[in-house]
């Protein structure tokens, strides 16, 4: 079974500038999730797809942050602008349900200059 | 005050020590993971328990959830267990949301 692919690995912006991640959850998992880690500290949650529908985005700085997950597979998480506070990880998730273990991908770690 | 507490932030331990992380909380919850975080990023999911003790080889996770409280053993810890250990909640909503404690980061010198 091929695990939850992010993309990028890696990327270095300059604040103010756009940055799109990529996620391709575990085939049949309803549930996925973008995460936030900041160095030495827990994921947090951003967002969370129940197919293509949101049901908890309440984290999400919604001035800056937007993510969709269209047909209810891939999903997209944009900045824009970039701050220098949003230097971290993102990881994507995804389960078979809520109820259900999480599956975490290898994340992008973002670095603003 | 954090709905998820770890301790301790940090350990270090000499290679076949004893090694007990502790997690706390404060909602309420229809399960707990233990999940482990080596550098890199990326995350395993350990344990998924919502009521007395799971084994896997040398982990053993624990969890009172009258105390709302539970811990991860490690037995004759060695250097690859080297890692940040994640305590997880998933909450009583509509949706199980999922809350993180800040993670553990421990340290085992041969």
């Amino acid at each position: 079974e091929a695990g939850v692919a992010q993309s990028p690995r890696y990327k270095i912006i300059e604040k103010r500038q756009s940055v799109a991640f990529w996620c391709n959850p575990i085939s049949g998992h309803a549930t996925l999730y973008w995460y936030q880690q900041i160095l030495g500290q827990g994921p947090k949650l951003l967002i969370q797809f129940q197919n293509n529908g949101v049901v908890d985005d309440s984290q999400l700085p919604k001035d800056r942050f937007s993510a969709e997950r269209l047909k209810g597979v891939d999903s997209t998480l944009k900045i824009q602008p970039a701050k220098l506070e949003d230097s971290a990880v993102y990881l994507c998730a995804s389960s078979l349900a809520g109820a259900q273990p999480q599956h975490f991908g290898d994340g992008t770690r973002l670095s603003i200059l | 005050k954090n709905e998820v507490e770890q301790s301790p932030q940090n350990l270090t331990a000499q290679e076949g020590e004893f090694i007990t992380i502790n997690c706390s909380y404060s909602v309420g919850i229809s399960a707990l993971h233990w999940l482990q975080q080596h550098p890199g990023g990326g995350i395993v999911s350990l344990f998924m328990l919502s009521s007395g003790k799971k084994k896997h080889g040398r982990l053993i996770a624990t969890i009172n959830i009258q105390e709302k409280h539970s811990s991860l053993h490690i037995t004759a810890s060695h250097p690859r267990d080297s890692a940040v250990y994640i305590c997880a909640v998933r909450c009583r909503t509509s949706y199980d949301k999922v809350i993180f404690g800040p993670g553990t980061s421990l340290s085992v010198i041969p």
